[in-house]
Parts: C-alpha cells; sequence; structure tokens
C-alpha cells in the first residue's frame, strides 16, 4: 500500500530564497504523485503532476519538482519565495492502474518572512 | 468556465443528527471524489463516484453515504453524527474516472458538530 511522507510541518524562508518543501512515497508500483497548494479557508488547488513521463516537471507560480525513483522522493522547489507563496503546501499520490484515490501527506506550513 | 462548487459553505449540526453536503462538478468533469479533511490535517479519502455507482472507498464507517445524480453532481450523507465528524469536506471532480486523471478540488463545507 502507498503511503506519502512530508518531512517539516513548518518551513520558514526569507522572501527571495529558495523553496524546498520535502515528499516522500513508498508504494510497490510507480506511482502518480501530485503537490496542491492550499491556501486560508480554501480548498486545494493543483501545483504540478508526475505521471511516469518527464521526471522534472514544472507547474504554476515557478514551482517544479523532480521525481527521483533511488530516493523515492518528489521534493517542491521554487528559486525565489515571494510572500504570496505563504500557504499550506500537500504531497499527494496515486498507486498507478490499482486505485482513483489520491493518498495524502500531513501537509507543510510555507511561512515567507519579509 | 465554473469549477467545482460546493454548498454549504459552514454547516452547524448536534451529535447524532444527519447532514447533507452538495457538490457540483467541474463543467465536463463525470467523476467525484469526496475527501475529509480535519484541522491540521491532510485530506482523507471517502470515496469515489463514477458512472452514478460508488468505485471505490476508504476507511469510513457506512454512516457515510453518497450518491451521483446523473448530470454528474453529488451528495454525501453523514447519518448519526459524531464530535469527531467535524471536519472540512472537500469535492473533488475529474474526467473519465482514470486515476491518472487530475482531481480538482472545491472550496469545501466547514462542518462542526457540537
Amino acid at each position: 500500500a502507498q503511503s506519502v511522507t512530508q518531512l517539516g510541518s513548518h518551513v520558514s524562508v526569507s522572501e527571495g530564497a529558495l523553496v524546498l518543501l520535502r515528499c516522500n512515497y513508498s508504494s510497490s508500483v510507480p506511482p502518480y504523485l501530485f503537490w496542491y497548494v492550499q491556501y486560508p479557508n480554501q480548498g486545494l488547488q493543483l501545483l504540478l503532476k508526475y505521471t511516469s513521463a518527464a521526471t522534472l516537471v514544472k507547474g504554476i507560480n515557478g514551482f517544479e519538482a523532480e521525481f527521483k525513483k533511488s530516493e523515492t522522493s518528489f521534493h517542491l522547489t521554487k528559486p525565489s519565495a515571494h510572500m504570496s507563496d505563504a500557504a499550506e503546501y500537500f504531497c499527494a499520490g496515486s498507486e498507478a492502474d490499482s486505485s482513483y484515490k489520491l493518498i495524502f501527506g500531513s501537509g507543510t506550513r510555507l511561512l515567507v518572512r519579509p | 468556465d465554473a469549477g467545482v462548487t460546493q454548498s454549504p459553505t459552514h454547516l452547524i449540526k448536534t451529535r447524532g443528527q444527519q447532514v447533507t453536503l452538495r457538490c457540483s462538478p467541474k463543467s465536463g468533469h463525470d467523476t467525484v471524489s469526496w475527501y475529509q479533511q480535519a484541522l491540521g490535517q491532510g485530506p482523507q479519502f471517502i470515496f469515489q463516484y463514477y458512472e452514478e455507482e460508488e468505485r471505490q472507498r476508504g476507511n469510513f464507517p457506512d454512516r457515510f453515504s453518497g450518491h451521483q445524480f446523473p448530470n454528474y453532481s453529488s451528495e454525501l450523507n453523514v447519518n448519526a453524527l459524531l464530535l469527531g465528524d467535524s471536519a472540512l469536506y472537500l469535492c473533488a471532480s475529474s474526467l473519465g474516472g482514470r486515476n491518472v486523471a487530475t482531481q480538482y478540488f472545491g472550496p469545501g463545507t466547514r462542518l462542526t458538530v457540537l
């Protein structure tokens, strides 16, 4: 069965600094992986997804993530943080060809300091 | 193009009552999934509806039931409410029912059980 682990419930960066949010998965089959962002009192917005094509995936708002099978990781990065990036970020996965549900990590709250 | 809509936005119930939450999928989508997001946690999959049938179910008791209508909209019903059912309930829609299909989320319904 698949599980998704996000390391660090809170990450704080300065405006303009690199953003790195960590996600690891465990799966017996190649997964599909997603990053979603949730702003206060709102639903989830898709940032990007990996579906076994290119291992480096580019998303919206300057975010990207790299699928590394050897490390079972799918970390989210952004070269330069903006104040508007402050939100909760969720990594999610779905087992390829066997399940329709998304399994979410526990989330990482990104704080951006001016 | 309307996104996923949910109603009501907020709801307060007492223990033992029943509640119905509603979801209209994004235009053109035919699949609806429901998730429960407790405070400070990632969303947990409740079930998914496709072609008016429950196709997959998460680890939720039978008190949680649903329905999908011919126009693809959906309802989530929860009977005999418990304090622990207090959460944000998220609806997500997707196209074609494939697990690789991106799920688009609505803003959620905040349920408080007193």
